[in-house]
């Protein structure tokens, strides 16, 4: 109930593609959907989030695409280029905060020049 | 400029022998977390505070002890680390609780255990 599923593992992408990262939930008390970039020796840092009610949402070339009804959300990177390698989390939270975030295991993406 | 500071970033302590992770922030944030991250894995929460109330995971072991002695500082205290506890430990803030809030998270102290 409290997992959230992440795929694939690892992903290599050319440069000028597009990378899909896949996310699936049980716990529909879930409300809130980031998504993380970690690049090697950092911190994860905040790239996008959503909330249920809205179906997708775009910042620049990274995209959210969200379906309530199948508990999937998925992230889109268009024109993957090379500094977009990094490994990426889905998370989810519930209560409305980024309390107790719930990771995926997260996806490498390798990003070919 | 750092909002999140971890140190050391890299930690070699003993078996056995108790090591100490510290995290400072300049963000002024109530919310202050502590979470492991293995190899290839995902980040587990340990705990966290909220001001000075502290709330600890149901699956952290009591090996896992965390202080938070003012809003700017808190630190995570291993009492007697095992092979087991080597990982990235990461350190994140966020303004509350309530609402949809950003985490943010400093760049990690690597622990090995040798």
């Amino acid at each position: 109930q409290q997992q959230v599923k992440q795929s694939p593992q690892s992903l290599i992408v050319q440069k000028g593609g597009i990378s899909i990262i896949n996310c699936a939930y049980e716990n529909t008390a879930f409300d809130y959907f980031p998504w993380y970039q970690q690049f090697p020796g950092k911190g994860p840092a905040l790239l996008i989030a959503i909330r249920p009610d809205v179906s997708e949402k775009k910042e620049g070339r990274f995209t959210i695409s969200f379906n309530k009804s199948a508990k999937q959300f998925s992230l889109h990177i268009m024109d993957s280029q090379p500094g977009d390698s990094a490994t990426y989390f889905c998370a989810a939270s519930m209560g409305g905060g980024s309390e107790k975030l719930v990771f995926g295991k997260g996806t490498k993406l390798t990003v070919n020049p | 400029d750092a909002m999140v500071i971890q140190n050391p970033r890299y930690q070699v302590t003993q078996f056995g022998k108790p090591v100490t992770l510290s995290c400072s922030q300049t963000l002024n944030h109530n919310v202050m977390y502590w979470y492991q991250q293995k190899s290839s894995q995902a980040p587990k929460l340990l705990f966290h505070y909220y001001d000075k109330d502290f709330n600890n995971e149901a699956d952290t072991p009591d090996n896992f002890q965390s202080r938070r002695p003012n809003t700017s500082f808190c630190f995570l205290d291993i009492r007697s680390p095992g092979l087991g506890d080597a990982a990235m430990y990461l350190c994140a803030t966020s303004r509350d609780l309530a609402g949809s809030v950003e985490a943010f998270f400093g760049q990690g102290t690597r622990l090995t255990v040798v």
